[in-house]
């Protein structure tokens, strides 16, 4: 199974940028990182991916490092809403579609 | 369109039930899921449907038992479940050529007495 590493908590004022990092050191070269959240008692939400590039949506940032084994994602003004469990996941090659969620971090952005 | 939906959000069965759970979207995905999370912990996969057709089982036990009539629905038929069963059920879709970009339903929530 696909393991990544990630805090289990972490705090955030409101406003403020909020970083979650994650290790993903067992990744393969053509395996994506993918981020989701879950915000209490709702389904799973997509949030952004990336294979080597940074990238950028309207939700976040991802940053990849150089060498792949780890990631962060960005939200650049965190606000009460976002609020939620994050995961980092990795998936690709003969596994894509398959997401082995792991234990993620509970972000919890204060007022 | 981009709602995944799901019925019941909730239910309550007991060991001797039959009982379905049923999912749709409307997205013109060809990929759609189950997931199973207990309280407080991560979702886990507990199958794959592509095309309609069943291309991953995560070993789950045959009490639990999928269907994909159509592309736009899926089911998840249930019987003799154990009181352990008792969980949050998601469902989820994606584009075949980005599985890895999935829409989760909100989720039915079962209790199994």
């Amino acid at each position: 199974d696909a393991k990544t590493t990630q805090p289990p908590s972490m705090d955030c004022a409101e406003g403020r940028a909020a970083n979650l990092p994650c290790n993903h050191s067992t990744i393969s070269g053509n395996e994506y990182v993918y981020w989701y959240r879950q915000i209490h008692s709702q389904g799973p939400q997509y949030i952004i991916h990336g294979l080597k590039n940074n990238e950028t949506n309207e939700m976040a940032s991802l940053i990849i490092t150089e060498d792949r084994k780890s990631s962060t994602l960005i939200l650049p003004h965190a606000t009460l809403r976002d609020t939620a469990v994050y995961y980092c996941i990795y998936a690709g090659g003969t596994s894509y579609g398959k997401l082995t969620f792991g234990q993620g971090t509970i972000l919890t952005v204060h007022p | 369109d981009t709602e995944v939906t799901q019925t019941p959000k909730h239910l309550v069965m007991g060991m001797t039930n039959k009982k379905s759970l049923k999912c749709e979207q409307h997205m013109g995905h060809r990929a759609m899921y189950w997931y199973k999370q207990k309280a407080k912990k991560p979702p886990e996969l507990m199958f794959v449907y592509s095309y309609e057709k069943l291309s991953i089982n995560e070993s789950v036990p045959s009490r639990f038992s999928p269907e994909c009539p159509n592309s736009s629905l899926l089911n998840l038929h249930l019987h003799a479940l154990q009181p352990e069963d008792s969980a949050l059920y998601l469902c989820a879709s994606s584009q075949d050529r980005t599985p890895g970009t999935q829409y989760f339903g909100p989720g039915t929530r079962l209790l199994v007495l």
